[in-house]
């Protein structure tokens, strides 16, 4: 079982719709959770972050954990073009003090 | 304020070779860590200094090392370059130790011939 699971999609989404990106986690003990955004070629950026069940909205973002069922979720409202890129979830843990990432869901904003 | 700083941006080294990448850290922040991305991958994780100490380290070889500096500013160096080597390499910057937000600097872009 790999630690972190997410769906490398692409997921399409047309402008304007809600964009929901999920991702399982293996480590039960992990307290902290992560989202970054990817644009192609660049580094990653922190979007969001969360460490208490439930939810936590920033914007147009809003992060969902659920500790019980380990699983984490990312929705965008409002979808632009300009949201179009990699989404990498990580956790906090995994053996040693280190963020472990997911491979990354690619998201695809269509005019 | 400046963010994470990292140079060189790109860089293109030999098999056999030693190669040195820089990072300094958000204004404030005390640890560094460093991390490997390959193309399709996550970043995966190599080390982590804090007050000039190594407090984490992953799966790699030996060939890799790193060291932190009084100013917390970073060197990750790696010898006997492997064509497998090539990938992006990624500095983070946090307030300390801990599970805190990692900021990404831009990353040096190292491409093994």
């Amino acid at each position: 079982q790999k630690e972190v699971e997410q769906n490398s999609g692409p997921l399409s989404v047309p402008e304007g719709a809600i964009a929901s990106l999920n991702c399982t986690y293996s480590d039960r003990g992990s307290q902290s959770f992560f989202w970054y955004r990817q644009y192609s070629g660049k580094s990653p950026e922190l979007i969001m972050f969360i460490y208490s069940n439930g939810d936590k909205e920033d914007g147009r973002f809003t992060a969902q954990l659920n500790k019980a069922s380990q699983y984490v979720s990312l929705l965008i409202r409002d979808s632009q073009p300009s949201d179009s890129a990699t989404y990498l979830c990580a956790f906090w843990g995994g053996g040693g003090n280190k963020l472990t990432f997911g491979t990354g869901t690619q998201l695809k904003v269509e005019l | 304020d400046a963010g994470v700083t990292q140079s060189p941006t790109h860089l293109i080294k030999t098999r056999g070779q030693q190669v040195t990448l820089r990072c300094s850290p958000i204004s404030g922040h005390k640890s560094v860590s460093w991390y490997q991305q390959v193309l399709g991958q996550g970043p995966q994780f190599i080390f982590q200094y804090y007050e000039k100490e190594e407090r984490g380290r992953g799966n790699f070889p030996d060939r890799f090392s790193a060291r932190q500096f009084p100013n917390y500013s970073s060197e990750l160096n790696v010898n006997a370059l492997l064509l497998g080597d090539s990938a992006l390499y990624l500095c983070a910057s946090s307030i300390g130790q801990g599970s805190y937000e990692q900021y990404f600097g831009p990353g040096t872009r190292l491409t093994v011939t």
